[in-house]
Order: structure tokens, then C-alpha cells, then sequence
């Protein structure tokens, strides 16, 4: 069994839907948890991430992450056909050495 | 300021070939990771460097060698090519004032092995 599972997709939405992308881990020494967004043939960029459990906002972006039942959430508002892309979450128990990541999640938002 | 860059962008080898893909960064990060990533699998840790002058294996490291040359470069060396090393290769870097372990990835190195 896989450390992180992430919910595979893909995911269509219309234009302005709200959009949740979800993901499940096994190791309760994880503290770090990150969200990258990957476009077509380009390398992940980091969208944004936590520290234990709780909510981060940013802009129209929320992460969540709720230890107790290792799970970890990405919500989007308002999306936009520019959300298109594949999201990876990760995870880590320190800020140093290895990150383990999810499998990833295509999501297309249709105009 | 050009981050993480990977050379070449694109190879096609055939089975039994080597070749060495290149990874330099220009941010003064320390540490330095190979990712390979294919389809449905995510990416996987091959190698990674926490410092210049050591490495340490990652989850996938059979079949590969890695190299830190100095503080802004890591390269990744295949010996002997086999069609399972098909796969789209990303070099990363970690950005230490983060305070989490958050990497910035190069564009990626897409590798076929006939």
C-alpha cells in the first residue's frame, strides 16, 4: 500500500465551480503537506502548503489538513479554465531530506 | 535568475546506451533531488543530495548513478539503458528559507529508451 493515495481523477468542472482534490496518507510522522500544480510538459510548481493540521488560504486557493484523519484537501473557488493542469499533493515529516507524493489528480475546468 | 535547469530536454537512446542528464541550479540551494515521473505513478525519488559532497538513494535507485559536482550542479548518469527507464526525469532543488521541504522543479528531461 502506497504511503500517500491521492483521488486519480480526472476531474472535469464547469467554469466558477468549486472544486475539492483530496488525499490520504498512511504515515502519522507526516507534518508537511504541500500542493504542487503541474501544466502539460512543464515541471511541478509549488501552490502552496501547510504545517500540521488546520486551514492556509490563499486567494481563491484552501488547504486543508486534518491529522487525526490523515487526510488533506485542496479546494479551489471560482474556477477558471487557467486551474487546468494536474495537482500533486506531498508530504513530509521534516522541512529537509525526502518529500512523498501523490500520484496526482487531471483536472480540465471547462469554459 | 534561471532556477533549475535540466539538459538535454529531450534523448532517445537505444537499450545498452548511457548517457548522463545534467542538472544545475543557480539559487545557492543546498539540497538537490532526481524525480522520475510516469504515467499514473507520480513522481518517485530516485536520488538526492542534502549537501554538496554527499548523496543518499531515493525510492527508485536501481539502475542509475548520480554525481554532485559541486553546490549548483547534480547529474544523473544511466549506465546501461533499458526500456523501463522510459519516463519523463525532473531535477529539483529545496528552497531553505522555506521552512518546509519545498522544492523548486526544473522543465523535465523527457528520456525513451528503444
Amino acid at each position: 500500500q502506497k504511503e500517500v493515495e491521492q483521488d486519480p481523477g480526472p476531474l472535469s468542472v464547469p467554469e466558477g465551480a468549486i472544486v475539492s482534490l483530496n488525499c490520504t496518507y498512511s504515515n502519522s510522522a507526516f507534518q508537511y503537506f504541500m500542493w504542487y500544480r503541474q501544466y502539460s510538459r512543464k515541471g511541478p510548481e509549488l501552490l502552496m502548503y501547510t504545517y500540521s493540521s488546520g486551514n492556509k488560504e490563499d486567494g481563491r486557493f484552501t488547504a486543508q489538513v486534518d491529522k487525526s484523519s490523515k487526510y488533506i484537501s485542496l479546494f479551489i473557488r471560482d474556477s477558471q479554465p487557467s486551474d487546468s493542469a494536474t495537482y500533486l499533493c506531498a508530504m513530509s515529516a521534516t522541512n529537509a531530506g525526502k518529500s512523498t507524493f501523490g500520484d496526482g489528480t487531471t483536472l480540465t475546468v471547462k469554459p | 535568475n534561471a532556477g533549475v535547469t535540466q539538459t538535454p530536454k529531450f534523448q532517445v537512446l537505444k537499450t545498452g546506451q548511457s548517457m548522463t542528464l545534467q542538472c544545475a541550479q543557480d539559487m545557492n540551494h543546498n539540497s538537490m533531488y532526481w524525480y522520475r515521473q510516469d504515467p499514473g505513478m507520480g513522481l518517485r525519488l530516485i536520488y538526492y543530495s542534502a549537501s554538496e559532497g554527499t548523496t543518499d538513494k531515493g525510492e527508485v535507485p536501481n539502475g542509475y548513478n548520480v554525481s554532485r559536482l559541486n553546490k549548483r550542479e547534480f547529474s544523473l548518469r544511466l549506465e546501461s539503458a533499458a526500456p523501463s527507464q522510459t519516463s519523463v526525469y525532473f531535477c529539483a532543488s529545496k528552497i531553505p528559507s522555506s521552512g518546509a521541504n519545498v522544492l523548486t522543479f526544473g522543465a523535465g528531461s523527457r528520456l525513451t529508451v528503444l
